[in-house]
């Protein structure tokens, strides 16, 4: 199955740690993704990671990976205002479709 | 880097009429195309893989018949909605794959068509 899900909404206060949550069903995608929406704008992508590796800090963000779970999650240290957006975790389940989570609407709040 | 190009951003139309949405990349050619649909607090659903000079594919649940999907070129692919409703209602998003850039950096996105069907 291709399916992927995420919880709706993240509420965080700034200067704290996001940390958006990711399941997929797929086992087969050689990449996961992280992208971000701003509101009514199209998608921006954010960071990925290889379906080999276990971690990934890139800047404020850090993406692990649970292969046995098939769990993704996206942290964001030191979260801003800037930040408050719709992020989307991605697979692309052995063929070029970009299959997308069902989004997290983060609201950071001073 | 790659830039995709959606026209247009907004459209309001009358129930019964068509509307066409069309994605454009600019500076590089996509051998494949994809139209998004995107639902209030909800997924991002596929809705066709457009390849240039093909029929598209639809997935399950996409009515061909409604949408229509054109990909005449490499640069160009357009989405047509026709006889809308107000259930077509929806924000609608196009993604273009660019074979050079690999299965990360590859997918370059659109910035969206809000249609409103009154």
């Amino acid at each position: 199955g291709e399916d992927v899900e995420q919880s709706l909404f993240l509420s965080v206060r700034e200067g704290d740690s996001s940390v958006i949550n990711c399941t997929y069903t797929d086992s087969s995608s050689t990449y996961l993704y992280w992208y971000k929406q701003e509101p009514g704008a199209g998608l921006q992508l954010l960071t990925y990671i290889f379906s080999n590796m276990d971690m990934k800090q890139d800047q404020r963000l850090t993406v692990l990976l649970n292969k046995k779970d098939k769990h993704l999650s996206l942290r964001i240290a030191d979260t801003q205002t800037g930040d408050s957006a719709i992020y989307f975790c991605a697979e692309t389940p052995n063929t070029d479709k970009l299959i997308f989570g069902t989004g997290t609407r983060l609201q950071v709040f001073p | 880097g790659a830039v995709v190009s959606q026209h247009p951003s907004r459209v309001i139309c009358k129930s019964g009429t068509s509307v066409k949405i069309e994605c454009r990349s600019l500076d590089f050619q996509a051998t494949t195309m994809f139209w998004y649909r995107q639902f209030p607090k909800k997924s991002l659903m596929l809705m066709a893989t457009s390849n240039e000079g093909s029929k598209a594919t639809y997935e399950q649940g996409v009515e061909k018949d409604k949408f229509l999907i054109n990909h005449a070129s490499l640069t160009l692919s357009t989405l047509t909605v026709t006889s809308a409703h107000p259930e077509d209602s929806s924000f609608y998003i196009c993604s273009a794959r660019n074979p050079r850039e690999g299965w990360v950096y590859g997918y370059t996105f659109g910035s969206g068509t809000r249609l409103t069907v009154v």
